[in-house]
């Protein structure tokens, strides 16, 4: 069956503009989560998804990222004003649910903020 | 101090070596430990789960020492195709906690 999917896979953007980071999970997986990982370095965990629901947002680097999951599928990572320290691969992962072991990653979004 | 630490590497061993890694934890309250292992510009894929028994798939095995905050992979026989960097993960059981670490590299030479 289909992966998790990301859009777009490349994406170079000028400082000061905004992005929005597209991820479709795995259908009938109840929870999606984001990260981010810059050049060489380990996953920096950003939001998750319980439904449609992020009950915790606190992961989040600024308050110019924010997420949104509708119909419990397709969720949006949008970041405003972007900033140099933004450029990083931005992955998405989902999970049957939220207490399942396995997460299943998207190819994830390469993001350069020039 | 990072709540979850690894060993950056790159560990360099020969086909055939067994290698062992560790990765460290900090804070007691984590629930679960998993492996993920990933390939240069792929995204992370399950290697394994880590039981407090421990647990063996093929040649690797995975250890949970609760009380040194530590868990550990092994692989035998390392092949060529084994050679990638892995991911230590742990989850609370709020899952809004789940931590990487930022991955030990290993190379396996021919």
């Amino acid at each position: 069956g289909a992966g998790v999917s990301q859009s777009p896979s490349n994406k170079v953007t000028e400082k000061g503009k905004d992005v929005e980071l597209r991820c479709d999970p795995i259908s009938g997986h109840t929870a999606l989560y984001w990260y981010r990982q810059s050049l060489g370095q380990g996953l920096e965990f950003l939001i998750y998804f319980q439904g449609n629901s992020a009950p915790d947002k606190s992961g989040l680097p600024s308050d110019r990222f924010s997420a949104e999951r509708t119909g419990g599928s397709v969720s949006t990572l949008t970041i405003q004003r972007t900033q140099q320290e933004d450029s990083a691969v931005y992955l998405c992962a989902s999970s049957l649910l939220l207490q399942a072991h396995e997460q299943y990653f998207g190819p994830g979004t390469r993001l350069t903020v020039t | 101090r990072k709540e979850v630490e690894q060993d950056p590497g790159p560990f360099n061993v020969p086909e055939g070596a067994t290698v062992a890694f560790n990765c460290t934890y900090s804070n007691s309250a984590s629930q679960s430990f998993f492996w993920y292992r990933q390939d240069c510009r792929k995204e992370p894929k399950l290697l394994m789960s880590v039981y407090s028994s421990g647990n063996e798939d093929g040649r690797f095995t995975a250890q949970l020492n609760r009380a040194s905050q530590y868990i550990s992979l092994l692989i035998r026989d390392s092949k060529l195709s084994d050679s990638a960097t892995y991911l230590c993960v742990v989850k609370y059981s709020s899952a809004s906690k789940i931590i990487f670490g930022s991955g030990t590299r290993l190379s396996i030479r021919p």
